[in-house]
């Protein structure tokens, strides 16, 4: 079957501008993570959503970021007003069921803030 | 103290050697455990996971959990190069229902 999809798989935009960054996760899967990678580092948490319940944004860096979910489906993080220090590469992963289960991650978008 | 903690390496070991992997958290509650194996430019995708005290063996590779002494380790036998990667250990945190990762360990493995 599909597997995490994000788009787009490049970013490349102006400081102050807003982005919006895609992922689909894996058709059933309740629970959807949102990391950070900047290069050479390891997993920043950004935000985790369960189903209908209200979403863990205790890794949000800043009021710039949010993000959304409808239902049990397609999620969208937003940058406002991006920065350099923004650029990074932007991880989705979905999991079954509860977020302990294992993850399958998207491909990432990078995200190049000029 | 980090929630996770990976040495970052470099480690290198030679080929055909067993590479060990360490990973140590401090959430005395948590109970479900992971590694992830990233190629450079790729996503994290996932080896093995292990929920119970001992080893756990999939082909080359063995998990190794210590709840007591809050570590868990993996093993990798006759090490390949295409072994060569950043390799990520992952643990639940036990009141917030979500996963932490460790910033991972670069493994090389010279030929």
């Amino acid at each position: 079957g599909a597997g995490v999809s994000q788009s787009p798989s490049n970013k490349v935009t102006e400081k102050g501008k807003d982005v919006e960054l895609r992922c689909d996760p894996i058709s059933g899967h309740t629970a959807l993570y949102w990391y950070r990678q900047r290069l050479g580092q390891g997993l920043e948490f950004l935000i985790y959503f369960q189903g209908n319940s209200a979403p863990d944004k205790s890794g949000l860096p800043s009021d710039r970021f949010s993000a959304e979910r409808t239902g049990e489906s397609v999620s969208t993080l937003t940058i406002q007003r991006t920065q350099q220090e923004d650029s990074a590469v932007y991880l989705c992963a979905s999991s079954l069921d509860r977020g302990t289960d294992t993850q399958y991650f998207g491909p990432g978008t990078r995200l190049t803030v000029l | 103290q980090k929630e996770v903690e990976q040495n970052s390496g470099p480690l290198s070991v030679p080929e055909g050697a067993i590479a060990s992997l360490n990973c140590t958290y401090s959430d005395r509650g948590s109970q479900s455990f992971f590694w992830y194996r990233q190629y450079s430019g790729k996503s994290p995708e996932l080896i093995m996971f292990i929920y119970s005290n001992g080893d756990k063996e999939d082909g080359r590779f063995t998990a190794q959990l210590n709840k007591a002494s809050q570590y868990v380790s993996l093993l990798i036998r006759d090490s390949q190069p295409s072994d060569s990667a950043t390799y990520l250990c992952a643990v639940n945190h036990s009141s917030a229902s979500k996963i932490i990762f460790g910033s991972g360990t670069r493994l090389s493995i010279r030929p």
